[in-house]
């Protein structure tokens, strides 16, 4: 199974970056294609994708969230915090069954 | 607008069986991949099933594998998993989502919840 590996808990104070990063046990990108997805989680709701395919800014989603990276090492973005980005972020490979999500990376304020 | 509602889910004792439904609307559901993640309370994401657009392969992890089957039935639009001999384990809020083949989650349900207790 391939695991993803994210830090628990990234404090951030608003207006400024926040930057988490997921790292994989194998390389999950295929023909130029990284299967790496992000979600966002609010409490008591269900996730909401932000970017998928590692860079790719899914639909209704505001542009201060980016992804990039390749092979083993993604990143998620987001520059500038707001207070309604206040959440857990999980990545996700779909590049081999099973699929698998990291743990989350919870934001905080600092 | 994409839909997605769970049902189905509540106690159970352990070792016994339940089938949670998720009834679709707003897109066209047999072009899909559909799938089921859960969530033990306080805990993180976990992928339980896949079901590819005919329903002809599915995929689990160890984890479930042997004990649930994921199914749907394209003329309802609508996507089940039978869980049997379900353990304490099990208790978590079960979503279900859409995908494609290797892409991502890109519409989820609600949530049911699923408790295995005595």
């Amino acid at each position: 199974d391939i695991v993803l590996t994210q830090s628990p808990a990234l404090a951030v104070s608003l207006e400024q970056r926040a930057t988490i990063s997921c790292k994989t046990s194998q390389n999950v990108d295929n023909y130029g294609i990284s299967y790496m997805h992000w979600y966002q989680q609010k409490p008591g709701q269900q996730p909401k994708l932000l970017i998928y395919e590692g860079s790719n800014l899914a639909s209704g989603i505001p542009a201060r969230f980016s992804g990039s990276g390749s092979g083993t090492d993604f990143t998620l973005t987001i520059d500038p915090v707001e207070a309604d980005d206040i959440a857990t972020y999980y990545c996700q490979q779909s590049k081999d069954y099973p699929y698998t999500f990291g743990a989350g990376t919870k934001l905080e304020l600092k | 607008e994409v839909q997605l509602v769970e049902s189905g889910g509540g106690l159970v004792q352990p070792g016994r069986s339940l089938k949670l439904s998720c009834a679709a609307s707003g897109f066209t559901f047999s072009n899909y991949y559909m799938a089921w993640v859960r969530q033990a309370p306080k805990k993180g994401l976990e992928w339980v099933a896949t079901i590819s657009t005919s329903g002809s392969r599915t995929y689990y992890p160890d984890s479930v594998k042997g004990r649930f089957t994921i199914s749907r039935d394209n003329a309802k639009s609508s996507l089940y998993l039978q869980m049997n001999s379900l353990k304490s384990e099990d208790t978590a809020t079960y979503y279900c989502a859409r995908h494609g083949l290797r892409r991502p989650l890109d519409y989820w349900g609600q949530g049911v919840m699923v408790t295995v207790s005595s």
